[in-house]
């Protein structure tokens, strides 16, 4: 099984620029989510959704909107790129429910905003 | 919501000395505590997790401790060896519809 996919792995954006970060997943998993990595700030929360057809906010969801297009697939996009948005990017899934159980984690997607 | 704390933020020890990773949660429903080591340029992986039933946890070199009246667990790494070097995410959940809350992460340097 391939697990939690991401793409790009990598990508530079000019300022204003838009793109899509793809995420899927062969777990058949329920909950998805999509963190961000920068230095000294852990994992944080952007967005998740807790089952398909459904989305909410996490920590620091500005600038951001989502889709969970199926069960598989969740992606992240970003309207108008702002160097603030450089980071790198992680989707996550887990069964959900009523299971806590472990969450997989895709590669990551290096994205810098110039 | 809930809130996760993790110290220290780096580590340096010596190969084959122990390591001591230790977080605090806020949330008393928190019952499901995992930890998640990342290695450079790859995502997460889990590595060792308990749940609040349990006070602890081992996996050969590896343990955890749950202190639940204190709120408090910890990672605890024995005769490290260089490959344990790594940054090292606690975490805390009370509810599998609800995401997964991070600490800041500890970098583990492990000096041969």
């Amino acid at each position: 099984n391939a697990g939690v996919t991401q793409t790009p792995k990598f990508q530079v954006l000019k300022t204003g620029q838009s793109m899509t970060l793809q995420c899927a997943q062969d777990m058949n998993h329920n909950s998805m989510y999509w963190y961000r990595q920068d230095p000294g700030m852990g994992l944080r929360l952007i967005y998740y959704s807790a089952s398909e057809g459904t989305t909410d906010k996490g920590e620091v969801p500005n600038g951001y909107n989502v889709s969970r297009l199926n069960k598989r697939e969740f992606s992240l996009r970003l309207e108008s790129a702002a160097p603030s948005q450089t980071s790198v990017y992680f989707c996550a899934s887990t069964q959900g429910g009523n299971s806590k159980t472990e969450a997989f984690f895709g590669q990551g997607t290096r994205l810098t905003v110039v | 919501g809930e809130n996760v704390e993790q110290h220290p933020s780096t580590l340096s020890v010596q190969e084959g000395d122990s390591a001591v990773i230790k977080c605090t949660y806020s949330d008393s429903a928190s019952n499901y505590f995992p930890w998640y080591k990342q290695e450079l340029g790859k995502g997460p992986q889990l590595i060792i997790d308990i749940r609040s039933n349990v006070g602890e946890k081992k996996d050969q070199r590896i343990a955890v401790t749950l202190n639940k009246t204190a709120k408090h667990f910890s990672l605890h790494i024995t005769e490290t060896q260089p490959e344990d070097s790594a940054v090292y995410f606690c975490a805390a959940i009370y509810s599998g519809n609800t995401p997964l809350v991070f600490g800041k992460g500890t970098r583990l340097s492990v000096i041969a």
